[in-house]
């Protein structure tokens, strides 16, 4: 079966502007957690969604938001984007049950840089 | 928020040596998971630990949790060049439901053949 799709792969942004990223989770999969990578930070948690609910949010400013849609697709908007905003964002899917034993499946993540 | 803490950052060895990551926590985990990425790639699902002191193997790969459910292990035997990549920890958040993640900052594992 298809894995996660993350579109752009890469994007170009300027300071100032705003970006939205998607993200088509496994076929029956009904939750998707983001999650932002950098060589400094690491892998940290952005927030997760269940049947177009937010369930849980990371500690990142308000510029940062997302949303779910009925076919769980998901979408994560950055605005006012800032230099320190560059980095690869990863978008993971799960069943969303209770206790998952089989992980998260991630995506490939998209590749921002701010400039 | 919970925070998993995972050590050496980098490690390097001969081809055919042993490798092992640690990951730690102030506070009991639910459950354990471990992800590999590979140079470029995103992280792939390894495993997931749920009993204390629970010991699980996947070929040259050896998984524990610790009695206390505090800390973590990946053991890996006879590197290969195919296991260069980063090892994450990560622990699921509120209480073990599907709630999202928080990665320990992973061990780059180098390998010089």
């Amino acid at each position: 079966k298809a894995g996660v799709t993350q579109t752009p792969r890469y994007l170009i942004k300027t300071r100032g502007q705003q970006v939205t990223l998607s993200c088509s989770p496994i076929s029956g999969h009904r939750s998707v957690s983001w999650y932002q990578q950098t060589p400094g930070q690491g892998l940290q948690f952005l927030f997760e969604y269940f049947s177009e609910t937010q369930r849980n949010k990371g500690n990142f400013p308000g510029r940062f938001s997302g949303r779910q849609f009925s076919n769980s697709r998901s979408e994560m908007n950055v605005s006012t984007l800032e230099l320190g905003d560059s980095a690869l964002y990863l978008c993971a899917s799960s069943l969303g049950t209770v206790r998952p034993n089989y992980g998260y499946t991630f995506g490939s993540g998209t590749r921002l840089t701010v400039v | 928020g919970q925070q998993v803490m995972q050590i050496p950052q980098y490690q390097h060895v001969q081809e055919g040596e042993d490798f092992t990551t640690y990951c730690n926590s102030s506070t009991t985990l639910s459950n354990i998971q471990w992800y590999k990425q590979r140079p470029g790639g995103h992280p792939v699902f390894l495993i997931q630990l749920v009993k204390s002191g629970e010991v699980k193997k996947q070929k040259r790969l050896t998984f524990q949790f610790g009695e206390a459910k505090k800390n973590s292990s990946l053991h890996i035997t006879a590197t290969q060049t195919t296991d260069v990549g980063t090892y994450f920890c990560a622990a699921l958040n509120s209480g073990g439901g599907a709630d999202g993640l928080t990665f320990g900052k992973g061990t780059h594992l180098i390998i010089q053949p």
